[in-house]
């Protein structure tokens, strides 16, 4: 079936670190790929998506690449700031008779200042 | 409009109350969604409408009940509820495909008493 792995969390890292989230998944056909964000006490927010292998989907200094070869869609920043502290969730989309979308366990972020 | 709106913001019902959530987005989407989520718990899917019809319902109790009235509108009818069932629900919207990602509202908070 479908399903989504991402690194358990929470991490922890220090302002202006380097951030990876990892995420790997498995799908038959080519599901689209997505990061989600949610701060505390708010509902997700749609935060990169790519549609097909080797697309690179990028928003707010975030980056991921769609690598069909390692089925895997990592979550990177340059650089975290306090603001990015939230839950990150890794997702897929595939068509099942209805767009369902299968999200991950979810990954806490905690940046000290 | 950008948004995917939802009222009430928080709700607290009796397991013998009746009441409804309602969801509403002026985007032009064609798909509406109901999301149950669990403290530090990815969403899990609960309803899929594609134009207007329910196509996906994910083997729900039969005390939660959807509709939805016409394109921009969905609500989510509660009756009967049980205290497991407290948890945010979370309404999104997307094009008709999915593959562009979701659009969610900030949820509901219920609390079953």
């Amino acid at each position: 079936g479908n399903s989504v792995t991402q690194m358990e969390g929470p991490v922890t890292l220090s302002e202006e670190a380097f951030l990876t989230i990892n995420c790997t998944y498995t799908a038959t056909g080519y599901p689209s790929l997505f990061w989600y964000v949610q701060y505390p006490g708010e509902g997700l927010q749609l935060l990169l998506k790519a549609t097909k292998a080797d697309d690179k989907g990028s928003n707010k200094g975030f980056e991921a690449t769609y690598r069909k070869e390692t089925t895997s869609f990592h979550l990177e920043k340059g650089s975290v700031q306090v603001s990015d502290s939230a839950v990150y969730f890794c997702a897929l989309s595939r068509n099942t008779g209805g767009f369902k979308t299968i999200f991950g366990a979810g990954t806490r972020l905690f940046v000290k200042a | 409009d950008t948004e995917v709106t939802q009222t009430p913001k928080h709700l607290v019902m009796g397991m013998t109350n009746k009441k409804s959530l309602k969801c509403e987005q002026h985007m032009g989407h064609r798909a509406m969604y109901w999301y149950k989520q669990k403290a530090k718990k990815p969403p899990e899917l609960m309803f899929v409408y594609s134009y207007e019809k329910l196509s996906i319902n994910e083997s729900v109790p039969s005390r939660f009940s959807p509709e939805c009235p016409n394109s921009s509108l969905l609500n989510l009818h509660l009756h009967a509820l049980q205290p497991e069932d407290s948890a945010l629900y979370l309404c999104a919207s997307s094009q008709s495909t999915g593959r562009d990602g979701y659009t969610f509202g900030s949820g509901t908070r219920l609390t079953v008493v």
